[in-house]
């Protein structure tokens, strides 16, 4: 069973600092995603990378992809309110599809 | 973009009173689909796996008898929760791929409470 780890777990920062989370497994995947979901509502895609060593960015938001495809991380530039929420990280490897998702990070950003 | 749709959003029922999840898949055709559990504050846990026209493959732990999954046409996915109890009330999440590398897409969950 492969798995992701993510951490932090929690995190609670007064707006304006910046923050990063990480996703890290023992396997290869072939992609990650990096998803955001609020509170009774279903996940909802932010990026999805392929390639080693690959980084986007959305906004404020750069995600990063290990050079080995094992990790990936996300940072937020002056987070804002509007950024709380819960942060998941899945991977896909090959066999079936199947997204294995990490533990979540909750976010949290204090005006 | 690709959506699907889940019904109901949120439904109350009686302990022993099943209860069925509907995901349809809109301007797509999913022929698999991905149903989760997640407990509050925690993350998705994958329960089944359904494909359609064949057998729904259930993760180790997950009561297939009790969590039924019919994956009847390539557009809809239902699970149904029989003989419910307070134990299952939880937020179930549905999901269809989109393609090898692409995101996945969710419905926007059911919050099942049994009483």
């Amino acid at each position: 069973t492969q798995l992701l780890e993510q951490s932090p777990q929690f995190l609670s920062i007064q707006e304006g600092e910046n923050l990063t989370v990480y996703c890290n497994s023992s396997s290869v995947f072939s992609s990650l995603q990096w998803y955001r979901q609020e509170p009774g509502e279903g996940p909802v895609l932010l990026v999805t990378v392929v390639t080693g060593g690959e980084v986007k960015k959305l906004k404020r938001l750069t995600f990063q992809f290990g050079d080995a495809r094992k990790d990936s991380s996300l940072h937020i530039t002056a987070a804002q309110p509007g950024d709380t929420g819960l942060y998941l990280c899945a991977g896909v490897w090959n066999a079936g599809n199947m997204l294995t998702f990490g533990g979540g990070t909750r976010l949290m950003v204090k005006p | 973009g690709a959506v699907v749709s889940q019904h109901p959003s949120r439904v109350i029922c009686k302990s022993g009173t099943s209860v069925k999840i509907e995901c349809r898949s809109l301007d797509f055709q999913a022929t698999t689909m991905f149903w989760y559990r997640q407990f509050p504050k925690k993350s998705l846990m994958l329960m089944a796996t359904s494909n359609e026209g064949s057998k729904a493959t259930y993760e180790q732990g997950v009561e297939k008898d009790k969590f039924l999954i019919n994956h009847a046409s390539l557009t809809l996915s239902t699970l149904t929760v029989t003989s419910a109890h307070p134990e299952d009330s939880s937020f179930y999440i549905c999901s269809a791929p989109e393609g090898a590398n692409y995101g996945y897409t969710f419905g926007s969950g059911t919050r099942l409470t049994v009483v």
